[in-house]
């Protein structure tokens, strides 16, 4: 149990173009999804916090126009990149928790590869 | 926010032998402290976990300790092997359902 696919697991777009990345949870609704950002070599940093039908809560220095969020579901979160640049190329990751789970865990997507040329 | 530090970047141990990784933690009110493993283009995956409340926990050669008082954790490995090889991340939140500050990474590099 307590599986979070995300889709598509790698991308290449051109350098203007929006991207948007689907993470799900296939066995538990999710209350709250987050996403993280990882650079080649360099630690998981945090994005956003996304709740089921509220804003999601941007960290400090994370464009909110440019990374867009939508939880509309307790089993789907999107997270958009608008405009994309090379400088977006990243490993974005989401996780999820579920409150069905008394262990209060967060699981991990495989995680998408974006390029951006 | 919370700031989590991770040493050393990089620890190479023979095989057989243990390995050691230590995180500082900033914020006090942190009760959930994972650690995680990642290779090569996968997602972190969870080896071991503890919350404030314990100071040890152990699963196989895997060990986790934690200091509370002087805000700091380690992960223990022993009876290393090659498929101990990855990149071990320290992570710290106040519960297991809230966001998680990582630390830096730690390459683990086993020599057979």
């Amino acid at each position: 149990g307590a599986v979070v696919s995300q889709h598509p697991s790698w991308v290449i777009c051109k350098s203007g173009t929006s991207v948007k990345i689907e993470c799900r949870s296939l066995d538990f609704q999710a209350t709250t999804m987050f996403w993280y950002r990882q650079f080649p070599k360099q630690s998981l940093m945090l994005m956003a916090t996304s709740n089921e039908g509220s804003k999601a809560t941007y960290e400090q220095g994370v464009e909110k126009d440019k990374f867009l969020i939508n939880h509309a579901s307790l089993t789907l979160s999107t997270l958009t990149v608008t405009s994309a640049h090379p400088e977006d190329s990243s490993f974005y990751i989401c996780s999820a928790d579920t409150a069905e789970d008394l262990q209060e865990t967060q699981y991990f997507g495989p995680g998408t590869r974006l390029l951006v040329l | 926010g919370e700031n989590v530090e991770q040493h050393p970047s990089t620890l190479s141990v023979q095989e057989g032998d243990s390995a050691v990784i230590k995180c500082t933690y900033s914020d006090s009110a942190s009760n959930y402290f994972p650690w995680y493993k990642q290779e090569l283009g996968k997602r972190p995956q969870l080896i071991i976990d503890i919350r404030s409340n314990v100071g040890e926990k152990k699963d196989q050669r895997i060990a986790v300790t934690l200091n509370k008082t002087a805000k700091h954790f380690s992960l223990h490995i022993t009876e290393t092997q090659p498929e101990d090889s990855a990149v071990y991340f320290c992570a710290a939140s106040l519960f297991g359902n809230e966001k998680l500050t990582f630390g830096t990474g730690t390459r683990l590099t086993i020599i057979p």
